[in-house]
């Protein structure tokens, strides 16, 4: 079975500055995506990134990076410049590859952008 | 660029009553997926469903649910008889098969509220 763990229910950032957003993880597959999403209040799931376990390099898109660490069992999530329509609710998730299998979601963490 | 749809967007229902959302995932996916979240809360996996039968399905799955694929486009979630504590948001999504990771297309949403 597949565990998610995120420590950090809320953060506040000052606008422009960077942040990261913990997310730790917990399975005995080899062969595994670990994904993070943006819920803003209005409801909807949005993607933002993909990182595979046996991607050598952390995973970039944007202004988001992942900070992969494997032996650490980590996938932080880096936002570079913070902007005021980042704020939302961010969830760090995982599945196995391979097959049909479910995508297991972490708790998430309030992101509250300060002008 | 292609999305996942789902109607209605919110729906009301008495407690007892069955209800029906719907889901047009995305044409050439081959996996389709019903998460759950409880206001508050963090999405849950419910059922996984993959050529024309389901393939996974969790504990919150239980006889009052049920999924189908009509007509080859509409992914349907079913629950027979409505409780209280089935008022969440409930997300449909899907993934195409010939992908490396197994990245999930999420629908916006159906807001369900049992009175």
């Amino acid at each position: 079975a597949q565990k998610i763990t995120q420590t950090q229910p809320g953060m506040f950032v000052q606008e422009k500055e960077a942040v990261t957003l913990d997310c730790t993880y917990d399975t005995s597959d080899q062969s595994y995506g670990l994904f993070w999403y943006k819920q803003p209040s209005s409801g909807e799931m949005i993607f933002l990134i993909y990182q595979g376990s046996y991607d050598e390099q952390n995973a970039t898109e944007g202004r988001y990076s992942l900070n992969f660490q494997k032996a650490r069992k980590s996938a932080n999530l880096v936002i570079s410049a913070s902007q005021l329509g980042d704020s939302a609710m961010y969830f760090c998730a995982m599945g196995v590859n391979f097959g049909n299998e479910k995508l297991t979601f972490g708790t998430g963490t309030r992101l509250t952008i300060i002008p | 660029e292609p999305e996942v749809t789902q109607t209605p967007s919110h729906q009301v229902t008495q407690m007892g009553q069955e209800v029906i959302l719907r889901c047009v995932p995305i044409s050439n996916h081959l996996y389709f997926y019903w998460y759950r979240q409880i206001l508050g809360q963090k999405v849950e996996f419910l059922v996984s469903f993959y050529n024309n039968e389901i393939s996974e399905k969790s504990e919150i799955f239980d006889d009052q649910f049920s999924v189908e694929r009509p007509d080859g486009s509409n992914f349907t979630l079913k629950i027979r008889s409505t409780k209280l504590e089935d008022s969440a948001m409930y997300f449909c999504a899907s993934r195409p098969r010939d992908r490396v990771n197994n990245e999930q297309f999420f629908g916006p949403g159906t807001r369900l509220t049992v009175l």
